[in-house]
């Protein structure tokens, strides 16, 4: 069966500093991935999409990042945190080739910037 | 991506049905419905989809209109456990589309439901 793991699961981070999300997929080959952020109070929010190894594209423009170094593998960085950026980080995998195929996502990171 | 439009809140008691409605006039031919639900600090959840046809399974069944500009997601006996925000999106079938099936999120509808 299929797994996402998503860590760390909270992150408390001053203004100005670096951030690295990591989510890992199991059990499956050349998912899409995804990064969604979920603001207080607010609905999720797609950041970026990857269907394969360095494809990356980013819906919204932000000072957020996304690798995918491997297939499984799908990272979300900064240089530097704004206030703005807190909020809880939803990674998401669904099968390629259908766009339709439903999405599971991991348990999230929870981040207040400081 | 084609709009919908939920009732902000529902209440319910438990292991009484519930009907939570969804409109989407602009749905266009080739959009599937699909219903996700996200509890309380989790990431969301898959419930169902469909296209035309009215579907079921083991969480719940979403009843479709005709004319497929509005569908209804029904739970039979709702549970404490049910109690999430549920979300009806839009999605296109196209596998050669540039969406790649990104789900783009409203505000859902918060469901209570009470003992």
């Amino acid at each position: 069966s299929q797994t996402i793991h998503q860590w760390p699961a909270t992150l408390v981070q001053p203004v100005g500093s670096p951030l690295s999300l990591e989510c890992t997929v199991e059990g499956t080959s050349n998912p899409n991935l995804y990064w969604y952020r979920q603001a207080a109070g607010r609905g999720l929010q797609l950041l970026f999409y990857s269907i394969g190894i360095d494809q990356i594209s980013s819906e919204v423009p932000q000072n957020l990042s996304a690798s995918r170094p491997q297939d499984r593998q799908f990272i979300l960085s900064s240089k530097k945190l704004l206030l703005s950026d807190s909020g809880f980080y939803l990674c998401a995998w669904s099968l390629s080739g259908r766009s339709y195929n439903e999405q599971f996502f991991g348990p999230g990171t929870r981040l207040t910037v400081l | 991506d084609a709009k919908t439009t939920q009732p902000n809140s529902m209440e319910s008691n438990e292991e009484e049905p519930v009907h939570l409605p969804c409109n989407h006039s602009t749905i266009s031919g080739t959009d599937y419905i699909h219903w996700y639900r996200q509890l309380p600090s989790q990431g969301p959840e898959y419930v169902i989809h469909g296209l035309t046809s009215n579907v079921n399974n083991r969480m719940a069944s979403l009843a479709i209109a005709e004319d497929r500009k509005s569908s209804t997601l029904i739970l039979h006996r709702a549970t404490l456990r049910d109690a999430a925000v549920y979300y009806c999106i839009l999605r296109e079938s196209n596998a050669g589309g540039t969406s790649y099936g990104k789900l783009t999120f409203g505000q859902g509808t918060i469901l209570t439901v009470h003992p």
